[in-house]
């Protein structure tokens, strides 16, 4: 079955850095669109990136433009997260989604990992 | 910026009725809405997407209708499992713009 898992979440400084990692198991990685999704209880569920099968393409919600990358190894069949810069309303828990597909058409995310969890405070 | 909003903000429900959920947005988004069911501890998972297909393994019991900038989830006959928050999202494909509403809350 579908499996993703998130990992490298922690407690970093304001400014600081951290990367997340998404292993995928279950299907065919590279044949999907792949994108992050965090949640904090008070913003709620809010999309962060999402991005194209190669990885060439990705685009960002504007908060986090020019602070997070989101890159992927299909070979690896594994997703991750740069998040630079880091500042406090970083805080969330991230997962890794996955669409749902339906003759190529985005139907949703059909898939989600258990979520790490990111903590930014000093 | 699409806006999602949804109300009520809490429903307290009883096993067996029947529950209708709303979502509002800002401006039309067409059908391009999903909706998702998040207990605690669990991420989401997606119930209903294009606004009225149910996806892959959910109940019949859950039914969603709407275009536009109206929606609402059914749920016909509520059982135990079911009470959880419930979320709509705005989809845009390309480029892409997911937008979550802030969820409804079904307790007992």
């Amino acid at each position: 079955q579908v499996q993703l898992v998130e990992s490298g979440g922690g407690l970093v400084r304001p400014g600081g850095s951290l990367r997340l990692s998404c292993a995928a198991s279950g299907f065919i990685f590279s044949d999907f669109y792949m994108g992050w999704v965090r949640q904090t209880p008070d913003k709620g569920l809010e999309w962060i990136s999402y991005g194209n099968k190669g990885g060439d393409v990705v685009y960002y919600t504007e908060s986090v433009k020019g602070r997070f990358a989101m890159s992927r190894d299909n070979a690896g069949n594994s997703l991750y997260l740069q998040m630079n810069n880091l500042r406090p309303d970083d805080t969330a828990v991230y997962y890794c989604v996955r669409p749902l597909t339906i003759t190529n058409l985005y139907c949703g995310f059909d898939s989600w990992g258990q979520g790490t969890r990111v903590i930014v405070s000093s | 910026e699409i806006v999602m909003t949804q109300s009520p903000a809490t429903l307290s429900v009883s096993p067996g009725e029947r529950v209708t959920l709303s979502c509002r947005a800002s401006q039309s988004v067409t059908r391009s809405l999903a909706w998702y069911q998040q207990k605690p501890g669990q991420p989401p998972r997606l119930l209903i997407y294009a606004a009225s297909s149910r996806a892959p393994g959910v109940p019949a019991r859950f039914s969603g209708s709407g275009s536009g900038t109206e929606f609402t989830l059914t749920i016909s006959s509520l059982q135990s499992e079911d009470y959880a928050v419930y979320y709509c999202q705005n989809y845009y494909i390309w480029p892409p713009e997911f937008t979550f509403g802030p969820g409804s809350k079904v307790d007992i």
